[in-house]
């Protein structure tokens, strides 16, 4: 049962220097969704898809751009690096339209930009 | 917009005590409202959800009751053990928007 993977787990960047994460889910979700954790500010939403071809705007989408070019995958892009994007990014998917809530979340990728 | 409001932590407890974490959010209309648990070293998984006023959602041990007339959302267990050592989110879905969270309330329980 592989749910939503994200590749790579571990990335150490240099500042300026780009990068992909790519999200991956088998469950046929419509929604998909990237988020970065620090500490003591919780999730913050980047960017989201509700649909294949479909991305949107987050809280927090400055730096950042994303694509949805299969429905099963969704991934994030740096196009340079900075230190204030050392983060643990994870990616989530949902089911249907009407977005239930209940996401299902992948084991995160640790970012780190010296 | 919707936001959502939780204790801040660590949250310290012995085997066996009971946990309290509030939750309270702001939101326009009737949003459903959810607990997210992470586990160290993992992603977040849903624990409970309560989709309308008076609601009880319920799931290993864990409650919370939907409170519209104080807005809250609050986690309890009657008591704790090591194993429910994690972070604990609360969260929110209103409107068109995607689910808004909270900043995350620590746990350690100490056996």
């Amino acid at each position: 049962n592989a749910g939503v993977t994200q590749t790579p787990k571990f990335r150490v960047l240099k500042t300026g220097q780009s990068m992909t994460l790519l999200c991956a889910q088998d469950m046929n979700h419509e929604y998909m969704y990237w988020y970065r954790q620090d500490p003591g500010m919780g999730l913050r939403l980047i960017h989201y898809s509700v649909g294949e071809g479909t991305t949107a705007k987050g809280e927090v989408p400055d730096g950042y751009n994303v694509s949805r070019l299969k429905k099963q995958n969704f991934l994030l892009g740096l196009e340079s690096a900075a230190p204030s994007q050392t983060s643990v990014y994870f990616c989530a998917s949902s089911f249907t339209s009407e977005n239930t809530g209940e996401l299902f979340f992948g084991e995160g990728s640790r970012l780190t930009v010296l | 917009g919707n936001s959502v409001t939780q204790m801040e932590g660590p949250v310290t407890l012995s085997e066996e005590a009971f946990l309290t974490i509030n939750c309270t959010y702001t939101a326009t209309g009737y949003p459903s409202l959810f607990w997210y648990v992470q586990y160290p070293g993992e992603g977040l998984q849903l624990l409970l959800k309560a989709t309308k006023a008076d609601d009880k959602g319920s799931n290993k041990g864990f409650e919370a009751t939907y409170r519209k007339e104080t807005t809250s959302f609050h986690l309890e267990k009657g008591s704790v053990q090591v194993s429910d050592s994690a972070v604990y989110f609360c969260a929110l879905l209103g409107g068109n928007t995607p689910l808004v969270f909270g900043k995350g309330t620590r746990l350690s329980v100490i056996a």
